[in-house]
């Protein structure tokens, strides 16, 4: 699975937009971006996914480069409650064995009131 | 439908014991994950498990480490003689069978080796 870059943290005040970045330079054509979060150590949350189309669910929304070579994840409205890990990966489309996640150190996001 | 369940939340073990963490997957998902989280660090993937199968063990630590995900029942992680640095969080995730699924994660169980 490709590698992916992510800030350390970021800050976001509460009601506003956060704009989380992911750069996954080294992305194969068959390869998904998903996105992934952990609040204060509970398991991680499925978000959101996408191949190169964008997409939106009642959570967030993904942009993905027209060359795939990034990404951001959108929280439109940012909540205190958003304040959590978020994690960038990407990986081989398809269930069973490529559901397997490879996780990075991800991006702190802390939304302040 | 109830979500992936971990037990128990939390465990504690003596040095030498052993600890066994147990995963009830989703209802129609066939596969389970574990991973690890040490304190302070990221989630380390350990293994990927279907129906009396291990699929990719590669993150399983070569000793003192095992799972199961037999035909009936949870999947079991299994960790033999626990020393202090088994201390971690212990995550599991189960998926359904298909294309392009997403896995869904339990609370974890939190092992402390004393």
């Amino acid at each position: 699975d490709a590698k992916t870059t992510q800030p350390t943290s970021m800050d976001c005040a509460e009601g506003r937009a956060a704009n989380l970045p992911c750069n996954h330079s080294t992305i194969s054509g068959n390869e998904y971006v998903y996105w992934y979060r952990q609040i204060h150590s509970q398991g991680p949350q499925y978000i959101i996914h996408g191949l190169k189309n964008n997409e939106t669910n009642e959570m967030a929304s993904l942009i993905i480069t027209e060359d795939r070579k990034s990404s951001t994840l959108i929280l439109p409205h940012a909540t205190l409650r958003d304040t959590a890990v978020y994690y960038c990966i990407v990986r081989v489309g398809g269930g069973g064995a490529t559901n397997k996640l490879i996780f990075g150190t991800g991006t702190l996001l802390a939304v302040q009131p | 439908n109830a979500g992936v369940m971990q037990n128990p939340r939390h465990l504690v073990r003596r040095r030498g014991q052993e600890a066994r963490l147990r995963c009830s997957p989703m209802k129609g998902h066939s596969h389970v994950y574990w991973y690890r989280q040490l304190p302070e660090e990221g989630l380390k993937f350990m293994v990927y498990l279907q129906k009396e199968n291990i699929i990719d063990e590669s993150g399983m630590p070569k000793e003192r480490f095992s799972a199961e995900f037999p035909k009936e029942g949870p999947s079991i992680l299994r960790i033999q003689q626990v020393v202090r640095g088994d201390s971690a969080a212990y995550f599991c995730a189960s998926s359904p069978p298909g294309v392009n699924t997403e896995a869904f994660f339990g609370q974890g169980t939190r092992l402390t080796v004393v």
